[in-house]
């Protein structure tokens, strides 16, 4: 089945900080992927829409300045959280969906991020 | 726009009893609709989901769901409850008819087994 993995799977970093997280498709293209944050006991929140190639559409409330999403290729998609603060940390989840087929996303196990 | 309510944050159940997880949606097209299951600290995986056709799906894990349009409900059940089944479960519904659709995700409900 198709894999999704994600790097790293836990980071722990300062205030201030800039933190980079990478999401693959491991077996398949993925022309767009999804990047979501749960915070604890919560559902998953749609940050925005990752489309290779082009800029990332991001939902009502979420500071494209602070999140910046880069999907520079069919397996790849990045989610920089760009001068970290505390309130940031929460478990982040990316999705790709698998080109020609709109129906299923396959998800990432997740990277937690802890902003001290 | 879409919507997805789940019923019942937490729902305890004793292992080899019937679980029955219930989720209603509103769509202004028709849906496709998933059950997503996720344990602590992993991703989602999903156990089912509803596009066309037969409206009792079959998943994995011995999970099932029906469609009802009538009722806008896309409830989650199994027979028989086993000790792993304890985990977060969440409802989804998602466009038909986009090329991108988004997910949107209920709020999600924690199944717990007892012994």
């Amino acid at each position: 089945g198709a894999v999704v993995s994600q790097h790293p799977s836990w980071v722990i970093c300062k205030s201030g900080t800039s933190v980079k997280i990478e999401c693959r498709s491991l077996d398949f293209q993925a022309t767009t992927m999804f990047w979501y944050r749960q915070f604890p006991k919560q559902s998953l929140m749609l940050m925005a829409t990752s489309n290779e190639g082009s800029k990332a559409t991001y939902e009502q409330g979420v500071e494209k300045d602070k999140f910046l999403i880069n999907h520079a290729s069919l397996t790849l998609s990045t989610l920089t959280v760009t001068s970290a603060h505390p309130e940031d940390s929460s478990f982040y989840i990316c999705s790709a969906r698998v080109s020609g087929f709109t129906d299923t996303q396959y998800f990432g196990p997740g990277t937690r991020l802890t902003v001290l | 726009a879409q919507s997805v309510t789940q019923l019942g944050s937490h729902v305890s159940v004793s292992e080899g009893a019937l679980v029955l997880l219930r989720c209603n949606y509103s769509s202004s097209v028709p849906p496709y609709l998933f059950w997503y299951v996720q344990y602590p600290n992993q991703g989602l995986q999903l156990l089912l989901k509803y596009t066309t056709g037969a409206t009792l799906v079959k998943g994995i894990n011995g999970f099932e769901a029906e469609f009802k349009k009538s009722e806008t409900s896309f409830h989650l059940t199994k027979p028989s409850a086993h000790m792993s089944d304890a985990a977060e479960y969440f409802c989804a519904v998602s466009l038909t008819r986009s090329s991108a659709s988004k997910i949107i995700f209920g709020s999600g409900t924690r199944l717990s087994i007892r012994p």
